[in-house]
């Protein structure tokens, strides 16, 4: 399983856009990428997930450069209620059980 | 339906004591996950369960004892529990590779 590293914590202010980053230099073929945000005493959402390039919904965006050995998860306009652990997961997921979680990056958005 | 629902939200329970947490989801997904997490960690791998098959037991002591009943319910038969088990379990399922996983809202277990 490729293992990940993330900061361990951010500090952001209300409306800015928010960036983090996450490596995994030994991603396989048949690996995807996906972003979970938990809440204290709630399980993890799920956020964002991609393989390659720019993948882009309603709550973040998702890039993906080309040797896909690191990827970066995209905040826009964040508010007080975007504070939270962000976990980066990569694998192939469902019944692989690939489901394994890094330390996650802790993101504290100030007023 | 998109939840995934666990029973009971709280438990407390002695060290001599046998209970069970319960998952239900009726996604139609064919993997279910048990997690442990830790406060201020992340969710530990337990158990995967494919198609009702236990597919990935990640070393759990045996005082931990999955169940899939169906393809909507798992269990965890809990057995003997030592204080440092003491923690939030999380239950997931998700449709199959590469598709998100729905996250219960967990059990908080405390062991006394």
């Amino acid at each position: 399983l490729a293992k990940t590293t993330q900061p361990i914590s951010m500090d952001s202010y209300e409306g800015q856009e928010v960036n983090i980053t996450c490596s995994h230099n030994n991603i396989a073929t048949n690996d995807y990428i996906t972003w979970y945000q938990q809440f204290p005493s709630q399980g993890p959402r799920f956020i964002i997930q991609g393989y390659k390039t720019k993948v882009t919904n309603e709550v973040a965006s998702l890039f993906i450069p080309a040797d896909r050995k690191s990827s970066t998860l995209s905040l826009p306009r964040v508010s007080l209620s975007d504070t939270a652990v962000y976990y980066c997961l990569v694998g192939e997921g469902g019944s692989q059980g690939n489901l394994i979680f890094g330390k996650g990056t802790k993101l504290s958005v100030k007023p | 339906d998109t939840e995934v629902t666990q029973t009971p939200k709280h438990l407390v329970m002695g060290m001599t004591n046998k209970k069970s947490l319960k998952c239900e989801q009726h996604m139609g997904h064919r993997a279910m996950y048990w997690y442990k997490q830790k406060a201020k960690k992340p969710p530990e791998l337990m158990f995967v369960y494919s198609y009702e098959k236990l597919s990935i037991n990640e070393s759990v002591p045996s005082r931990f004892s999955p169940e899939c009943p169906n393809s909507s319910l798992l269990n965890l038969h809990l057995h003997a529990l030592q204080p440092e088990d003491s923690a939030l379990y999380l239950c997931a399922s998700s449709h199959g590779r590469r598709s998100e996983a729905f996250f219960g809202q967990g059990t908080r277990l405390t062991v006394v």
